[in-house]
């Protein structure tokens, strides 16, 4: 079974619409980390945001926005008033206490596509 | 300053050939990592390096040879590699090993096997 998953493969918005980008990850660890990063068409990974499973308070920087949801194992991303320098890749990741050193779980990733 | 820098940006090689992707961070980490990232898909772990020394391989073949000549050096050595190995390859690094690291990426470098 999957232990991230981004269930949307592509989404496809026109500029100014907000957009929520869903993860939602299964883990037995009480102790755990969710990243976000983004990856432009570039290659290069972008890290956004880290959340750790004791802290649920949602996370606004500027246009982004995270929703972390333990009852319900997602931590969502929205990105309000989208802009076509947001089109990427987006990834959720996890890393679990149990898991080995370093070992970022991705879920398989979004590519949002921004039109003008 | 958040920078990993990765050299070169492009490769293309035969598959009898010997060449070596380099990384360089200058920020004080002391674990770095290897990815091997296929089209379309997440990047997938191949080394870790905690405190210059080898701390995970995953089960990744011995055409790939990683070194760490030094804290803020991480090379990948490449030797006899076969098409399928054609990828993007991308360098890591965070503070520290461990689960609540956040790991700061590179450009990464394009590798074409031929």
């Amino acid at each position: 079974a999957q232990k991230v998953t981004q269930a949307q493969t592509e989404i496809s918005v026109v500029e100014k619409e907000d957009v929520t980008l869903d993860c939602v990850y299964e883990t037995r660890d009480t102790t755990y980390y969710l990243f976000w990063y983004k990856q432009p068409p570039s290659g290069e990974l972008v890290f956004l945001i880290r959340r750790n499973s004791f802290d649920e308070q949602n996370e606004i920087s500027g246009r982004y926005s995270w929703n972390f949801q333990k009852s319900t194992s997602s931590f969502n991303f929205t990105i309000t008033a989208s802009q076509v320098v947001d089109s990427a890749v987006y990834f959720c990741a996890l890393s679990e206490a149990t898991g080995s050193q370093g070992n970022l779980i991705f879920g398989k990733g979004t590519k949002l596509s921004v039109k003008p | 300053d958040t920078e990993v820098t990765q050299t070169p940006k492009h490769l293309v090689m035969g598959m009898t050939n010997k060449k070596s992707l380099k990384c360089e961070q200058h920020m004080g980490h002391r674990a770095m990592y290897w990815y091997k990232q296929k089209a379309k898909k997440p990047p997938e772990l191949m080394f870790v390096y905690s405190y210059e020394k080898l701390s995970i391989n995953e089960s990744v073949p011995s055409r790939f040879s990683p070194e760490c000549p030094n804290s803020s050096l991480l090379n990948l050595h490449l030797h006899a590699l076969q098409p399928e190995d054609s990828a993007l390859y991308l360098c890591a690094s965070s503070q520290d090993p461990g689960l609540s690291e956040t790991q700061y990426f590179g450009p990464g470098t394009r590798l074409l096997v031929l």
